[in-house]
């Protein structure tokens, strides 16, 4: 059973602070990896995708991949009362044909405390 | 209408109904998804057309039924639900490459009675 883990929260940091966002998969040839954000009662919008290794920054967002300790990380700087909801990480079930299959973590609750 | 939407935004059905779900994608992608959220569990990946055709059926209950008739629009048929089928039902689009992003509806809050 191929597996997304995430820590559920909440994690509560204070606005303007750095937020850490982490999570671990299973699936070892899983090449993509999504940061979605998911505000209560709305469906999930794409924050971040990486592909390689290394650091991907995009504004106040910057997404780590390290596929040799399986593992992937959002970090939020300066974080604000509204980017306060459910960040959810996804995986590509591997070498996929035409489609991307995803699977899902639960989600980590961010609240970020003005 | 711009992206991923669907209709109807809230439902409530009892056990003998037939309802379906519709789902339309205004991207130009090629690939269409159902998925199901429910409390404190992850998204679970329902169903996956590509091109018109299903290439996925993740174990799911044959009261639940898809249909593509197009890559721009995607349907879920339901009949003789469960209370337990009470969720948030999600649909989703991508160009259907592995690495392409996938784009999500707003989504059909779901009440089984």
């Amino acid at each position: 059973q191929k597996e997304v883990e995430q820590n559920s929260g909440p994690l509560s940091v204070p606005e303007g602070a750095i937020a850490s966002l982490n999570c671990t998969y299973s699936d070892r040839v899983s090449q993509s990896f999504f940061w979605y954000r998911q505000y209560s009662g709305k469906s999930p919008e794409l924050i971040m995708s990486i592909y390689s290794n290394g650091d991907k920054e995009d504004g106040r967002f910057t997404a780590q991949l390290n596929k040799a300790s399986q593992y992937v990380s959002l970090l939020i700087r300066d974080s604000q009362p509204s980017d306060s909801a459910t960040y959810l990480c996804a995986v590509n079930e591997g070498y996929g044909g035409a489609t991307n299959k995803l699977i899902f973590g639960t989600g980590t609750l961010l609240a970020v405390q003005p | 209408e711009t992206g991923v939407t669907q209709t109807p935004r809230h439902l409530v059905m009892g056990m003998t109904n037939k309802k379906s779900l519709k789902c339309e994608q205004h991207l130009g992608h090629n690939a269409m998804y159902w998925y199901k959220q429910s409390a404190k569990k992850p998204l679970e990946l329902m169903f996956v057309y590509n091109f018109k055709e299903q290439t996925e059926n993740n174990s799911v209950p044959s009261r639940f039924s898809p249909e593509c008739p197009n890559s721009s629009h995607l349907f879920l048929h339901l009949h003789t639900l469960q209370p337990e089928d009470s969720a948030l039902y999600l649909c989703a689009s991508s160009q259907g490459d592995q690495a392409d992003t996938q784009y999500f509806g707003p989504g059909t809050r779901l009440t089984v009675l």
